[in-house]
């Protein structure tokens, strides 16, 4: 059974930057054909994809946040991580990871999911 | 970018109704349109994969259909723990979700 766990600073300044790890158990985050991704859900709002890194490395991120967004991983501890700049009261939200899974002949869908993390932007 | 819109936003219903969300993308996605539910304090959770495909272990009264732009989730009799919000989210291009639609009870 995979599960992911996120972690990091539950209170990040604005203009810091916002940095949570993903750790995966249960399966090896450089085997198999999957994006490890990175979603979240400000308050009273809906859901917002951030980005994914392929498991092969490269990376793709939502148009509305690219500039400011780094997504990693480190396959040695079976881990990924999101790095957010500049960050403001507006990326207050709970974070999620997440894989997002698919083939050649059935659409990718986010099958395991993180139980979440809160993350607020605040002096 | 491509844009998906859930209507209604939020709807109040019965146990035993049946209970039909629907999806609109701002371009053809074919079928490449999954479900989520989330209740409070959990993580969403697949329903639905490829517009009409059930996730395993998810109940038989959920249903997808559709493609191109349009999609609907059916709950043929809702039931207590089916009370949540739903999410569209389309893989054609990147990702997009769509805006939610809380069910609750009426």
């Amino acid at each position: 059974q995979v599960q992911l766990q996120e972690s990091g600073p539950g209170l990040v300044k604005p203009s810091q930057t916002l940095s949570l790890t993903c750790t995966v158990s249960g399966d090896s985050i450089s085997s198999g054909s999957y994006y490890w991704s990175w979603i979240r859900r400000p308050a009273g709002k809906g859901l917002q994809w951030i980005g994914r890194i392929y498991t092969g490395g490269s990376t793709d991120y939502n148009p509305s946040l690219k500039s400011r967004v780094t997504i990693s991983v480190d396959t040695s501890k079976n881990q990924f991580s999101l790095n957010l700049r500049s960050v403001t009261a507006a990326d207050t939200a709970m974070y999620y990871c997440a894989r997002f899974a698919g083939t050649v002949v059935t659409p990718f869908h986010f099958d395991y999911w993180g139980q979440g993390t809160l993350v607020t932007v605040s002096s | 970018d491509i844009q998906m819109t859930q209507s209604p936003s939020s709807l109040s219903a019965s146990v035993g109704d049946r209970v039909t969300i629907t999806c609109r993308a701002s371009q053809s996605i074919t079928t490449y349109l999954n479900w989520y539910q989330q209740k409070p304090g959990r993580a969403p959770k697949l329903l639905i994969y490829a517009a009409s495909s059930l996730q395993s272990g998810v109940p038989s009264r959920f249903s997808g259909s559709g493609s191109g732009t349009d999609f609907t989730l059916t709950i043929s009799s809702l039931q207590p723990e089916d009370f949540a919000t739903y999410y569209c989210q389309q893989s054609y291009n990147l990702v997009t979700f769509g805006g939610g639609t809380k069910v609750e009870i009426k």
